[in-house]
Formats: structure tokens, C-alpha cells, sequence
């Protein structure tokens, strides 16, 4: 069974522009989270989507946003980018949404921006 | 508030027990995770832990308290490749379902 796939693995930008990050979940699982992995911030939740719809969402600005699929495929978008933005960008997938679901990880989308 | 607390770096010697500590204070609890994440990698599954009490998989254990907010992670047989972060989280239902993560546990194991 493939892992969780996220696309692509290391990209730079500039300040301003805006960037989407891929991921495909496991065949199977219905739900995807993002989080934002930095040195000194841990791993902070962006935001769940189950079923195309957002469950949670964590307390980031307007201009991180995103998007699920029919086939449950998602995608997360940064707009006008900042330098602290840089980070390590993860995607997670569940069978369903909810209490006690082990979530498993891609292999991240690593952003510089500079 | 919802706080994770571990220790920030430790270090052990190969084929040594090394003990992970996590304590938590959140408005509920419903389980605990813990996962490993080596250096440039995703994070990886160890254990889910709902009840009180020490569950056991191979060189590795968990247990939970949860009258004392507090988990710990139990590392037996140390290899050179358990070098890596190991992360807490959290998981309470009433805080919209999300995980609370703590800061991870840089561990290294020197020959």
C-alpha cells in the first residue's frame, strides 16, 4: 500500500510570491491535515479536511488556505509569502476524522522562502 | 491552557534503556501518541496509548498515567538508528478533535 505522497519535496520562493503544496493520502483514507514544522514551533496544525470539507482549522493567517478532493487528494496554498514562512510543510492522512485515529505522515514539502 | 512539556535533547549509549518523559496539562484526554521523526524524514507511528498503564511492542514501550498527566516512552536495547526526535501529542476530543504536540526529544545514541 503506498504511503502518503506529497509533491514537491523542496522548492524556494521569493517574498510575495505564493505557493501549493500536493498531497495524495492513502488509498482508502478519507482524511488529510496539514501541519507546519519549524525548529523552534514544533509541529502546529493548519487545517483538517474530511469528505472535501473543513473540519478543523489551527491559528494561522487567512493566507494559508487549502483544499480536498473528490478522491481525497488535497492541496494547500500560501499566499503573498513571507521569510517566515520557511519550514517544513507536512501532510497526514487518517481512514476517517475524529477520536483516536492514527495519522500517518508524508515525507513533507520542505519551502524556502527568501 | 493546553501544554506539552518534554525534554528538549537527550543522549544514551548503545544497547542502554533510555526513558522519554511527557507530561501534559489539557482541558481533557482522550489518548496519547507517540511518534518518531528522524532528521529530514516524516513522523512515524510507535504507540497509541488510552488507558492507564505500560503497553509493550518490542524494544519499545509506553506508559500512561493519566490521574499525573504524565507518559512516558521506553527505549530498550538502544541501536544507532533509534538516533531521532520523538514526539508527544495529545489527543482531546472536546479541543475540536485536534492533536496538541509537544516540542519533541532530540535523542542521541553514541557507539
Amino acid at each position: 500500500k503506498a504511503g502518503v505522497t506529497q509533491t514537491p519535496r523542496y522548492l524556494i520562493k521569493t517574498r510575495g510570491q505564493q505557493v501549493t503544496l500536493s498531497c495524495s493520502p492513502i488509498s482508502g483514507h478519507r482524511s488529510v491535515s496539514w501541519y507546519q514544522q519549524t525548529p523552534g514551533q514544533g509541529l502546529q496544525f493548519l487545517f483538517e479536511y474530511f469528505s472535501e470539507t473543513q473540519r478543523n482549522k489551527g491559528n494561522f493567517p487567512g493566507r494559508f488556505s487549502g483544499r480536498q478532493f473528490s478522491n481525497s487528494r488535497s492541496e494547500m496554498n500560501v499566499s503573498t509569502l513571507e521569510l517566515g514562512d520557511s519550514a517544513l510543510y507536512l501532510c497526514a492522512s487518517s481512514p476517517s476524522s475524529g477520536a483516536g485515529n492514527t495519522i500517518y505522515f508524508g515525507e513533507g514539502s520542505w519551502l524556502t522562502v527568501v | 491552557g493546553q501544554n506539552i512539556d518534554q525534554p528538549t535533547e537527550m543522549t544514551a549509549t548503545e544497547g542502554a534503556i533510555v526513558q522519554i518523559n511527557c507530561t501534559y496539562q489539557t482541558s481533557g484526554f482522550n489518548g496519547l501518541f507517540w511518534y518518531q521523526q528522524h532528521a529530514g524524514e516524516a513522523p512515524t507511528f510507535l504507540s497509541y496509548n488510552v488507558l492507564d498503564g505500560l503497553e509493550e511492542k518490542g524494544r519499545f514501550s509506553s506508559f500512561l498515567s493519566r490521574s499525573k498527566g504524565y507518559s512516558y516512552l521506553l527505549l530498550k536495547e538502544l541501536q544507532m538508528k533509534d538516533s531521532a526526535s520523538y514526539l508527544c501529542a495529545v489527543y482531546n476530543a472536546g479541543n475540536n478533535r485536534k492533536l496538541i504536540w509537544g516540542l519533541g526529544t532530540s535523542l542521541a545514541v553514541n557507539p
